[in-house]
């Protein structure tokens, strides 16, 4: 089955700092949505891809989905501690009748003020 | 407009009993997926209905099932329940699913004893 994998675990950055968090599937996607998870919240939703090559900005977010519309990027600017959080992928298959998301298992960033 | 409930925020069971957890929808949608969220494993999909019809089903055992009702609104249940079933239990509603953002709930904080 249809598998996204995404990198890194973890990341920890200093106030100020860029972050990137990238995201990997199995399979091409038909679009690629980005959630974001506050600690003891609930997934947010953030933005969705859907065209080979796209980008959007939101504010100091930059996100990318891959010609192949097999891969995905986050990317952050300027860090701030209000970024904190899980940041998760979520696509879904190109293939007819899929309706499934399925989630990256996310990147918990932390912001050292 | 309401967002997506469930009930209960918490629930405490011993292995081998069953539970069952409830999900509202947003009024107006019309697909329920199910996610179970655990440390390290980031959201993986159990199912998703659409108008009382399954039309997804993840990779979970037999004793996870679910159904929706007439008015959207979902319930799962969890038999001979085990440890490894403790998780955050996610509820997420859209108006069709196939290329629209999810809402989550807050979710279900299932611990197993």
């Amino acid at each position: 089955g249809q598998q996204v994998m995404q990198i890194p675990q973890y990341q920890h950055v200093q106030e100020g700092e860029d972050f990137t968090t990238y995201c990997n599937s199995s399979t091409t996607l038909s679009n690629i949505q980005w959630y974001k998870q506050r600690p003891g919240g609930h997934p947010v939703f953030l933005i969705q891809l859907v065209k080979s090559g796209e980008v959007k900005k939101q504010k100091r977010l930059t996100f990318q989905f891959g010609e192949a519309k097999k891969n995905s990027s986050l990317h952050i600017t300027a860090t701030q501690t209000t970024d904190v959080g899980t940041y998760f992928c979520a696509g879904r298959d190109s293939g007819a009748g899929s309706y499934q998301l399925t989630f990256g298992k996310g990147t918990k960033l932390s912001v050292i003020p | 407009k309401a967002g997506v409930t469930q009930t209960p925020r918490y629930l405490i069971k011993t292995r081998g009993q069953q539970v069952t957890l409830s999900c509202s929808p947003i009024s107006g949608h019309r697909s329920v997926s199910w996610y179970q969220q655990t440390p390290g494993q980031g959201l993986q999909f159990l199912f998703e209905y659409f108008s009382e019809t399954q039309r997804n089903k993840g990779n979970f055992p037999g004793r996870f099932s679910g159904r929706q009702f007439s008015n959207s609104r979902s319930e799962m249940n969890v038999s001979t329940l085990e440890l490894g079933d403790s998780a955050l239990y996610l509820c997420a509603s859209s108006f069709n699913s196939k290329n629209e953002k999810l809402f989550f709930g807050s979710g279900t904080q299932l611990s197993v004893l």
